[in-house]
């Protein structure tokens, strides 16, 4: 069975500071990965998702980039934090079926 | 776009009562969309309670079970008795895609409380 690991579980940030948050699978090789984000009383929404290692597509444009260095790593980052960057963030995970299966998450607060 | 709407929380029953929580969904970019239920337990993860691939089958899992219903575009989950442990956070969820660009759409997620 595959498991997710995201790190950090918390972070408090302050406006215009730079972020990186990670996501590592084990037990799946070459699995689709997506990043998910909730901003607080929000819906739960796709960012990004990669099917390969190098590469990623976005799906939503929030001032966030995505990279996947390599097969089981998925990392979510930026340069520059605003207020709005906000609320809980989910990786996830695909295998050959229909489902994807998610992380514990990392709850940022952007003040 | 696609949008999925559930009922709206928190939703408050006794234990060994029944419960519905009504999900409704518009799809746009697929015609016959999968659909899912996740649930969130206090203080875990986002897991995966049901899913159904096909219009007009059944999907069940710990007592609980949802029909892919494509007139009404709905997806209700159901549980004939509920138990305390049942309290926690519950998201419809649609895929626009069985391809590696799928997209999952949720609902705003609908808090359940259970009271002994």
């Amino acid at each position: 069975a595959q498991t997710i690991h995201q790190w950090p579980v918390a972070e408090i940030k302050a406006v215009g500071s730079p972020l990186s948050l990670g996501c590592t699978i084990k037990g799946k090789s070459s699995p689709n990965l997506y990043w998910y984000w909730q901003a607080t009383g929000g819906t739960l929404q796709q960012l990004f998702y990669s099917i390969t290692v190098g590469q990623v597509e976005s799906v939503v444009q929030l001032n966030l980039s995505a990279s996947r260095p390599k097969d089981d790593q998925f990392i979510l980052s930026t340069e520059k934090l605003l207020l709005s960057h906000s609320g809980f963030y989910l990786c996830a995970s695909r295998d050959w079926g229909v489902e994807q299966y998610f992380g514990p998450g990392t709850r940022l607060t952007v003040l | 776009g696609d949008s999925v709407t559930q009922t709206e929380g928190p939703v408050t029953v006794s234990e060994s009562e029944s419960l519905i929580i009504n999900c409704t969904y518009s799809a746009t970019s697929i015609a016959y969309p999968n659909l899912f239920w996740y649930v969130r337990y206090p203080g875990e993860g986002l897991q995966l309670l049901l899913k159904v691939i096909t219009a007009g089958q059944k999907g069940s899992s710990r007592g609980f079970e949802a029909t892919y219903n494509k007139e009404t575009t709905s997806f209700h989950l159901q549980k004939a008795s509920v138990q305390e442990s049942d309290s926690a956070v519950y998201y419809c969820a649609l895929s626009n895609s069985g391809g590696s660009n799928a997209k999952l759409t949720f609902g705003k997620g609908t808090k359940l409380s259970v009271k002994s």
